[in-house]
């Protein structure tokens, strides 16, 4: 089965920038999805297609999708951008799968 | 607005039975693909089902046999019914809007709108 792989966690002191990975066999052959959850809410898409965002999504969030890894990066990451993040893919055998979720810190 | 609201869930024995419901506002359901997604105490997301505006319909393996998603045109509800319930499906259920298409040569899914889940416990 396919399966993407995330870090269970990662740590950035605000106002740096967090770098989030997301592995899978030819990820980049597929578009790249994120969405940021925080305790007792519902996932929110902040990058789709890859590289782009939401209405609504402040321009610090951005991503890229080459070879066997899509990123997730967060600029000048804020307090308000604590949450457990989660990648996603599609493709036609396996449908939608989600990574495991990383959880960020910013200390 | 664009609004999906669940309904449903509750406590039931394992081997039992639940139907989850999922009330849209702001769209058609029946126009869009929809899909199901699960998050289980603690746990990460996993997709469930998808239901696609053609009909088909596509299930992730844990739930393949047990679980069927649908959708009532005239209510412009989307339902997953579960049969066969296990300890192990014990989660918040999620609706989602799974905004599907082609861009260029490559197709597109992610979920743009959520409900706000509805919680699932298989428990004796």
């Amino acid at each position: 089965s396919f399966e993407l792989t995330q870090p269970p966690s990662v740590s950035v002191s605000p106002g740096q920038t967090a770098s989030i990975t997301c592995s899978g066999d030819k990820l980049g052959d597929e578009f790249a999805y994120w969405y940021q959850q925080k305790p007792g809410q519902s996932p929110v898409l902040v990058i789709y297609q890859d590289s782009k965002r939401p209405s609504g999504i402040p321009d610090r969030f951005s991503g890229s999708n080459s070879g066997d890894t899509a990123t997730l990066t967060i600029s000048g990451t804020q307090a308000v951008d604590e949450a457990d993040y989660y990648c996603q893919t599609w493709d036609n055998t396996i449908h939608v799968v989600f990574g495991g979720g990383t959880k960020l810190t910013v200390l | 607005e664009v609004q999906l609201v669940e309904s449903g869930g509750g406590l039931v024995q394992p081997g039992g039975s639940l139907r989850l419901s999922c009330a849209a506002s702001g769209f058609i359901v029946s126009n869009n693909y929809m899909s199901w997604v699960r998050q289980a105490p603690g746990k990460g997301l996993e997709w469930v089902a998808d239901i696609y505006s053609d009909g088909s319909t596509y299930y992730a393996d844990s739930v393949q046999g047990r679980f069927t998603i649908s959708r009532d045109n005239s209510k412009n509800t989307l339902y997953l019914q579960m049969n066969s319930l296990r300890p192990e499906d014990t989660a918040v259920y999620y609706c989602a809007r799974d905004f599907a298409g082609l861009s260029g040569y490559y197709h597109y899914h992610y979920m743009d709108v959520w409900g706000k889940g509805t919680t699932v416990t298989v428990s004796s």
